[in-house]
């Protein structure tokens, strides 16, 4: 049971152009979302987060929506650079039973974007 | 330097072997995770550690194991490899688990081969 899902594997782009990857979750306790940037043979590196008392949070080319009714979130990149070219995961998280900060992450599958020049 | 290493960065061994994948940080972070990437399925965490001597499973902790006996330290031991436990093994850790603004730092990865 797939929680969090990326359904599109790759999406290519140009140079310039704006990026949106896409996130579908199923399970509505999940009140945290996180982007992961992957290159290969490296880690995932951290790029932006949202929490579900919001709707969008901005970070410079990067803008998170997160759409609660919907269970969907998407990252923009804009303007996009052919350095983007990389998996992305979106991850989310949920609150514990006892209602205190806790985030187990749970990942999509990933998102190979590639920014043509 | 400062970060997260994981070593061997590439292994391949056969069914029914133990192996063990090491995984050291020098940020003195409290909560240290193992997370296993296969095509499909993203990464999926395998066993996480609050602190020395607390562990606790993930979503796929079958097969594992693993201990705390350093803060800096988190190995993850396969006691009998299977082909299906092939993957890639990435290490993370975070200063105070699982806060929000506290996100998980990753290695870069375990290529895990078992023939």
């Amino acid at each position: 049971d797939q929680q969090v899902k990326q359904n599109s594997p790759s999406l290519s782009v140009q140079e310039g152009r704006i990026s949106i990857l896409n996130c579908d979750y199923t399970n509505s306790m999940f009140d945290y979302f996180l982007w992961y940037k992957k290159y290969p043979a490296e880690g995932p590196t951290f790029l932006i987060s949202i929490s579900s008392i919001k709707d969008k949070n901005e970070d410079g080319r990067f803008t998170v929506f997160l759409n609660k009714s919907a269970k969907h979130l998407s990252l923009h990149i804009v303007p996009s650079q052919p350095g983007d070219s990389a998996v992305y995961f979106c991850a989310a998280s949920a609150r514990n039973a006892g209602g205190t900060s806790y985030g187990k992450l749970t990942f999509g599958q990933g998102t190979i974007l590639t920014v043509h020049p | 330097d400062a970060g997260i290493t994981q070593s061997p960065r590439y292994k391949i061994t056969e069914t029914g072997r133990q192996v063990t994948l090491m995984c050291h940080q020098t940020w003195s972070h409290s909560y240290m995770f193992w997370y296993r990437q296969d095509l499909g399925h993203g990464l999926r965490l395998i066993y996480y550690s609050a602190a020395a001597d607390i562990t606790d499973k993930g979503e796929v902790p079958d097969g594992y194991v693993v201990s705390r006996s350093k803060t800096e330290n988190f190995p993850l031991t396969l006691e009998s490899a299977t082909r299906s436990q092939t993957s890639v093994y990435f290490c993370a850790s975070s200063e105070q688990g699982f806060q929000r603004n506290q996100p998980q730092h990753f290695g870069d990865g375990t290529r895990l081969s078992i023939l």
